[in-house]
């Protein structure tokens, strides 16, 4: 059974950083591309950013790019989306999904994880 | 990477077919055969129910069904029943090698 795990959401204050984490299962983890979604409070889905499961090639929404990098370790079976430079608008539920298969153009998510909350205030 | 184009609010009753539409353009629904469909029901996680325009994952309903003309993209169901109630969106592959989802749709059976 596919599993994914997100954790090291919380409270961040304005221009600060947190560390997404997503531990996957259930599937051999570096045949998939990841990606990142999320969904603001009362608003839709917006595409985050995908990993391809080598890990060599990733892409960013232009609404992250510059402040957020997203990295995987295959040995762990898990993805990381680093958040810099944190704003009010990035608070959201921050959704891990797996791809269709692993390059970033397969659909980006087959399976989904529960989210982890990021709030951005001060 | 501007959102595709969903109508904001469609209903049917039970049984009955709907229809919704994603509109996008040149760079992204209208040149990739690239399209999926998520449900999301309050509080839960999002679930692909149309991946590549018109392929059905393994265990969703055969009254859901995708197609794609062009631009625009489609998801109906038919034979609509209460538990399809829920929020719907599309997402679509762009020519910037990035993904983009659409603004949704709330389905109301009525």
């Amino acid at each position: 059974e596919v599993q994914l795990l997100e954790s090291g959401g919380g409270l961040e204050q304005p221009g600060g950083s947190l560390r997404l984490s997503c531990v996957a299962s259930g599937f051999t983890f570096s045949s998939y591309a990841m990606n990142w979604v999320r969904q603001a409070p009362g608003k839709g889905l917006e595409w985050v950013s995908v990993i391809s499961g080598r890990g060599g090639t990733s892409y960013y929404a232009d609404s992250v790019k510059g402040r957020f990098a997203i990295s995987r370790d295959n040995s762990k079976n898990t993805v990381y989306l680093q958040m810099n430079g944190l704003r009010a608008e990035d608070t959201a539920m921050y959704y891990c999904a797996k791809a269709g298969g692993s390059y970033t153009y397969a659909y980006p998510g087959d399976f989904w994880g529960q989210g982890t909350l990021v709030t951005v205030s001060s | 990477q501007s959102a595709l184009t969903q109508p904001a609010s469609v209903s049917g009753s039970p049984g009955q077919s709907i229809t919704i539409s994603c509109t996008g353009t040149s760079s992204d629904v209208g040149n990739y055969d690239y399209v999926s469909w998520y449900q999301l029901h309050p509080g839960e996680a999002p679930k692909l129910m149309i991946f590549d325009v018109s392929n059905r994952p393994s265990g969703v309903s055969n009254r859901f069904s995708g197609s794609k003309s062009g631009n625009t993209a489609s998801l109906t169901i038919s034979g609509l029943q209460a538990e399809d109630e829920a929020d719907y969106y599309c997402n679509s592959y762009t020519s910037t090698s990035t993904w983009v989802f659409g603004g949704g749709t709330k389905l109301t059976v009525l």
